[in-house]
């Protein structure tokens, strides 16, 4: 299994603009947490869904993020419009209901809003 | 408000010796806890687990140790390799109808030396 894929690895991007982060959970996993990494706060949980449907979106910053599970398999995080401020390491986490006690990472993608 | 701290930004221990990496966290109704640990530009990955019900789990040169009425958990490395360095992040996760929520902690670095 190639394990939890996400895209961009990087992106840099102008204040305003758009961003789309894009992840592919592991074949047989149902549920999905988005997190974003900075210095100060370490791993911000944002979202997490459970069967395409989100349970939990109470970390999410403000409107201007958005998070969608359009099948079982795939996910965007959804920032419009940017700003400096959401520079940051955002991942991607994938499990199985009943596996509590493990999440599996992708590589996270590497967001700069200029 | 965060529920999982890390108190210690970094830690350097010399080759061989234990390392102990601490958190607190203030919710009693967490089901799990966890260790996870990060490489450069790699996502989290899970290392060892417990459950609150228990209060050491140990697996290989890894062991973890909870103490509920401190609210407090600490895992011990031993003994300490220069591949351990790394950042390990404290989790702890509720289990919920639908779903688990897990909340991290800001992370500490750790430095084995030669």
């Amino acid at each position: 299994d190639a394990g939890v894929i996400q895209s961009p690895r990087h992106e840099v991007t102008e204040m305003g603009q758009e961003v789309t982060l894009r992840c592919k959970l592991i074949s047989g996993h149902n549920s999905l947490f988005w997190y974003r990494q900075t210095m100060m706060r370490g791993l911000e949980l944002l979202i997490y869904f459970n069967n395409n449907v989100p349970i939990d979106d109470s970390g999410m910053p403000e409107d201007r993020f958005s998070a969608k599970m359009p099948n079982a398999s795939f996910s965007t995080l959804k920032i419009q419009p940017s700003e400096p401020r959401d520079s940051a390491v955002y991942f991607c986490a994938s499990s199985r209901t009943g596996q509590a006690t493990e999440a599996f990472f992708g590589q996270g993608t590497r967001l700069t809003v200029v | 408000d965060q529920q999982v701290k890390q108190n210690s930004p970094s830690l350097s221990v010399q080759e061989g010796r234990i390392s102990i990496l601490n958190c607190d966290y203030t919710n009693s109704m967490f089901d799990y806890f966890l260790w996870y640990k990060k490489y450069p530009a790699e996502g989290p990955t899970f290392l060892i687990s417990i459950s609150s019900i228990k209060d050491k789990n140990e697996d290989g040169r890894f062991t973890v140790f909870l103490n509920k009425s401190a609210k407090h958990l600490s895992l011990h490395i031993v003994p300490s390799q220069p591949g351990d360095s790394a950042v390990y992040f404290c989790a702890a996760t509720l289990v919920r109808t639908g779903g688990f929520k897990t909340i991290f902690g800001a992370g500490t670095r750790l430095f084995v030396k030669a």
